[in-house]
């Protein structure tokens, strides 16, 4: 079956400080894969995401590229603000599919 | 501002009650989820609604009860339920067309079962 492993946090890191948030996954055929951000208090937002080998998400100064051949999808941000403290969460859907597959989720804490 | 509501957002209730979560979406979308959150562990999906048929209902214990009366109006009904289903309950919706539609989540209701 399908399966995301995600770090373990938190995760807490000073502000400009260089983020990454390893995620790597199993799963059967050619999964998309996503990351999720959960801000205090609210629901999950689709942060970025790519849809093949080698594509890179980006936004908001986050990236990740999409790495088959070592199953990876891991987030990185060069610089990161207080503002990006939050719950991140990685997710991959495969063929056509409604369900997604979540890891465990991290959370980041940047301080001044 | 996400497009998908849910109410009431925070819900207190005691084993013996039933209670109703309501999800709608603003976006135009064909599919619909429950999903529960608890606390380190992955989402878990619960229930798919496409084109407001139920496509998906994960092994979910029969104490929740899902409806979807349309494309825009997800219902979650609860009766005596246990306090280990406490958690922050998510809705999400999405346009089904191809491997890649992205799913879009309402801020969640977080319930205690006393």
């Amino acid at each position: 079956g399908n399966s995301v492993t995600q770090m373990e946090g938190p995760v807490t890191l000073s502000e400009e400080a260089f983020l990454t948030i390893n995620c790597t996954y199993t799963a059967t055929g050619y999964p998309s894969l996503f990351w999720y951000v959960q801000y205090p208090g609210e629901g999950l937002q689709l942060l970025l995401k790519a849809t093949k080998a080698d594509d890179k998400g980006s936004n908001k100064g986050f990236e990740a590229t999409y790495r088959k051949e070592t199953t990876s999808f891991h987030l990185e941000k060069g610089s990161v603000q207080v503002s990006d403290s939050a719950v991140y969460f990685c997710a991959l859907r495969t063929g056509g599919g409604n369900k997604l597959t979540f890891g465990t989720g991290t959370q980041l804490k940047v301080e001044l | 501002e996400t497009g998908v509501t849910q109410t009431p957002r925070h819900l207190v209730m005691g084993m013996t009650n039933k209670k109703s979560l309501k999800c709608e979406q603003h976006l135009g979308h064909n599919a619909m989820y429950w999903y529960k959150q608890s606390a380190k562990k992955p989402l878990e999906l619960m229930f798919v609604y496409s084109l407001e048929e139920r496509v998906e209902n994960n092994s979910v214990p029969s104490r929740f009860s899902p409806e979807c009366p349309n494309s825009s109006h997800l219902f979650l009904h609860l009766h005596t339920l246990q306090p280990e289903d406490s958690a922050l309950y998510l809705c999400a919706s999405s346009q089904t067309h191809d491997r890649v539609d992205t799913q879009y989540f309402g801020p969640g209701t977080r319930l205690t079962v006393l």
